[in-house]
């Protein structure tokens, strides 16, 4: 199947600061990805849909201003986390479709954000 | 609003034994269904997609039953082993390209 890379696997911040989550298509163009985050023994949560070239559409309740999304090319979304508190401490990840097949969505990696 | 769910939360069962795992959703209107597995820490990864118009997919030991208007699906595991361990994650996609909605798992363990 297709490949997704997500950088980093794990991170860990100081209160206040600001993290950069990339999502890389690695073998296929994706016109839009999708950012997910995890809370311990619960589903994953939908938080925004990144489309190439405009603007996110963030899901009720997700601050946009907090949460960063940067769809600059066909292959590379990215998720900031603006000014991080211990409650965005969670697990994020990505997820993005082949442009030419809308069928399997592919996950990355995610990523274990500890804010301390 | 579409609602995904996942019976059992958690199962345990010796090795061997073949087992289902349940998904039920609320929208019978759905573009596909995937099951996935997460390891602890991990990321998905895909095991089966049936699309809307599909009874079911087959992948080595595993099979997936979709009954769409019912709103279910199940996976079966045939002959489980140690290495199987892990959370199953059902999701469904209301179109094509759009985010997928799911539910919160079945934690499977199974011992040798």
């Amino acid at each position: 199947g297709a490949v997704v890379s997500q950088h980093p696997s794990r991170v860990i911040c100081k209160s206040g600061t600001s993290v950069k989550i990339e999502c890389r298509s690695l073998d296929f163009q994706a016109t839009t990805m999708f950012w997910y985050r995890q809370f311990p023994k619960k589903s994953l949560m939908l938080m925004a849909t990144s489309n190439e070239g405009s603007k996110a559409t963030y899901e009720q309740g997700v601050e946009k201003d907090k949460f960063l999304i940067n769809h600059a090319s066909l292959t590379l979304s990215t998720l900031t986390v603006t000014s991080a508190h211990p409650e965005d401490s969670s697990f994020y990840i990505c997820s993005a479709r082949d442009r030419q097949h809308y069928t399997e969505a592919f996950f990355g990696q995610g990523t274990r954000l500890t804010v301390v | 609003k579409q609602e995904v769910t996942q019976i059992p939360a958690a199962l345990s069962v010796p090795e061997g034994e073949n087992l289902v795992l349940n998904c039920s959703f609320t929208d019978s209107a759905i573009y596909n269904l995937q099951w996935f597995r997460q390891d602890p820490g991990k990321g998905l990864t895909s095991l089966l997609l049936i699309q809307s118009s599909q009874r079911e997919q087959t992948s080595g030991r595993l099979n997936a039953s979709l009954d769409k208007s019912s709103g279910r699906s199940t996976l079966y595991i045939a002959a489980s082993q140690p290495g199987d361990s892990a959370t199953y994650l059902c999701a469904v996609s209301a179109q094509a390209g759009t985010a997928l909605i799911f539910g919160k798992g079945t934690t499977l363990s199974v011992s040798s």
